[in-house]
């Protein structure tokens, strides 16, 4: 079974403040992907990475940056928290061949005040 | 958001019965994907579907690109299937990431 670890579960920043959200897979995925959960929304695209050193700026990029350092680890950025990225956020790894099925994380729940 | 539509929004359903969940689409895809977020908020990956239909289980689901639908069939829902149904399809940029729909939340009741 597919492995997608977030660290952390929950957390607690102040506006204004650095927030990093860390993703790691050992599925040996080359594709890894951020997306942010709000009500009525359903999940929208963030950052996407095809492999080690790749970002690519998905459907709301905006106030975020992605870090992509090995094929294991896929980190969300929020240099300057403001208190609308208050939301839940999943990673998930795909296989790039054939089948991508998608393998999501467990989710972090970020508060912003 | 409008590019992958789901209906109905929400769905009450009584343990036993059959029901069906689709999602159309308005952007070009070869493929889709459904999953299940459970009440504690973890995403399960249901089906990956090119054309066609595909079975597991108690769930059936059916991709028609040429009419650019899926539909998703619960047969003799079980109280463990209550949760929120998405369903996805490949975004027409690269990396293939998922437009996915608002989702479909299922209540099953005794």
């Amino acid at each position: 079974e597919a492995a997608v670890t977030q660290s952390p579960r929950n957390k607690v920043a102040v506006t204004g403040g650095k927030v990093t959200l860390s993703c790691n897979q050992t599925n040996n995925h080359n594709n890894m992907y951020w997306y942010r959960q709000d009500t009525g929304h359903g999940l929208r695209l963030i950052h996407y990475s095809y492999g080690a050193g790749s970002t690519e700026k998905g459907d709301i990029p905006d106030g975020y940056k992605a870090s992509r350092p090995s094929q294991e680890n896929f980190s969300l950025i929020l240099e300057l928290a403001t208190p609308s990225q208050t939301s839940v956020y999943f990673c998930a790894s795909g296989e790039s061949q054939s089948q991508n099925t998608l393998y999501f994380g467990a989710g972090t729940r970020l508060s912003v005040l | 958001g409008d590019q992958v539509k789901q209906s109905p929004s929400a769905l009450s359903l009584q343990e036993g019965t059959n029901s069906a969940l689709r999602c159309n689409f308005s952007i070009a895809t070869t493929t889709v994907q459904w999953f299940l977020q459970n009440p504690r908020g973890s995403l399960m990956n249901l089906f990956y579907l090119v054309p066609g239909t595909k079975e597991n289980g108690r769930l059936k689901s059916t991709f028609n690109s040429k009419e650019s639908y899926s539909t998703l069939h619960i047969r003799d829902a079980q109280l463990e299937d209550s949760g929120t149904y998405f369903c996805a399809a490949e975004a027409p940029q690269g990396g293939r990431a998922l437009i996915f729909g608002t989702g479909t939340t299922v209540s099953v009741s005794p």
